[in-house]
Formats: structure tokens, C-alpha cells, sequence
């Protein structure tokens, strides 16, 4: 059975850093793409960031760029956001996502884990 | 970046019935690459639809995807309680980006 599951989510002041962690199981974890995707309160779903199978290849949003780092450890089956220079605006509910093509980079998700909460308040 | 709308923002219907829901996007989604997503209230979104079209493992046959270049449909015949939820078109054609989302809420 296929899981994801995030952690590290929290409270952290604005300027601050906090590193998310997504623990996966069940599939070939080095073979697929993985994706973070996050959702403001009572918003809708913004794509953030996309890592390739082997980590070589990462993509962000703009909203994001220069201030988030995706990374993922394959020994581990980890996937991580290390998230630097956090704003208000980026008090979301973080989701770690599976990609669901094989070894393709863009595309849509088959999982989701149940999300880690980050919120970014003096 | 592909801009999706989302029409109706909400949709009030009974059990039973159909819904309709659209999906619009500014420029032509590229082969079709075109997602659904269901989320209920404190879970995580679940695939529904993919390539437009095509059901995603266990989904139930009432729900339909259709659709090509910028307008694309889900549709959900005779609902049934639990498809009460907000549903999300996302297109993966470029850099991803999501709807706005439509609530299906019951009349």
C-alpha cells in the first residue's frame, strides 16, 4: 500500500526557517517524481515545487523560488521542503505528493499525504 | 502559466441528481493533460480524473471527465452523499497549476 506522510509542520516567525519531511513506503520511491503542493487557509491548492527521481532535477514556483529548497534523500525513501525567509503568506497546509507517471517530472498526483500545517505568525 | 477557472464557484444539489461541473483554461491544455481532484473537509485531495478523461483507479463509474484545448467537464451523475465536497481541475500540459475549485454542496 502506497503512504506518504509529512512531519516537521509548526509555528515559526516571520524571516524564519523550518524544514518539512515526507516519509514514503510502498512504492519504488527513487523511480518517481515527487511534488509538494500547499493550501492557504480556506484556500485552494497552489503547486510549489517538483523533484526528479534521482534529485537531479527540481522545479519551482515562483512564489517560492530563491527562498524554498527541495531535496530528497533515496536511501531514506525522505522527501524534504527546507523552507528559508518564510513569509505570512506562506502559512499553508503543506502536501507531499506522489507523481504518478514513471520518471516523468510534470504531471498529476495519484497520492497525497495528510499534510503538515505551517504557520508563519509573530 | 495556464490560468484554470473554475465555474460554478458553488453548486447546490440534491442527492440523486446530476452535477456539472467546468473547468476553463486561458490558453490550450496540451494533450488533453488535464486532472480532477475531490476534497473533503480536513483530508488531502484524491484523483478522480486524469488525460481529461480517464478514471483513476476505484473511482466509481459516475464520475465522468471530458473535454479538450480549454474546456474540459466533470460530471457526476446521481450524486451520492459522500460526493458532497470541493473538486479541484488541475493541468499538468505546463508548470502545474490548479482551479479555483467548485463546492458541490447539498441543496
Amino acid at each position: 500500500e502506497v503512504q506518504v506522510l509529512e512531519s516537521g509542520g509548526g509555528l515559526v516567525q516571520p524571516g524564519g526557517s523550518l524544514r518539512l519531511s515526507c516519509a514514503a513506503s510502498g512504492f519504488t520511491f527513487y523511480s518517481y517524481a515527487m511534488t509538494w503542493v500547499r493550501q492557504a487557509p480556506g484556500k485552494g491548492l497552489e503547486w510549489v515545487s517538483v523533484i526528479s527521481g534521482s534529485g537531479a532535477g527540481t522545479f519551482y514556483a515562483d512564489s517560492v523560488k530563491g527562498r524554498f529548497t527541495i531535496s530528497r534523500d533515496n536511501s531514506k525513501n525522505t522527501l524534504y521542503l527546507q523552507m528559508n525567509s518564510l513569509r505570512a503568506e506562506d502559512t499553508a497546509v503543506y502536501y507531499c505528493a506522489k507523481n504518478a507517471v514513471f520518471g516523468v517530472l510534470i504531471t498529476y498526483f495519484d497520492y497525497w499525504g495528510q499534510g503538515a500545517l505551517v504557520t508563519v505568525s509573530s | 502559466e495556464i490560468v484554470l477557472t473554475q465555474s460554478p464557484g458553488t453548486l447546490s444539489l440534491s442527492p440523486g441528481e446530476r452535477a456539472t461541473l467546468s473547468c476553463r483554461a486561458s490558453q490550450s491544455v496540451s494533450r488533453s493533460y488535464l486532472a480532477w481532484y475531490q476534497q473533503k473537509p480536513g483530508e488531502a485531495p484524491r484523483l478522480l480524473i486524469y488525460g481529461a478523461s480517464s478514471r483513476a483507479t476505484g473511482i466509481p463509474d459516475r464520475f465522468s471527465g471530458s473535454g479538450s484545448e480549454t474546456d474540459f467537464t466533470l460530471t457526476i451523475n446521481r450524486l451520492e452523499p459522500e460526493d458532497f465536497a470541493v473538486y479541484y481541475c488541475q493541468q499538468y500540459g505546463g508548470s502545474p497549476t490548479f482551479g479555483g475549485g467548485t463546492k458541490v454542496e447539498i441543496k
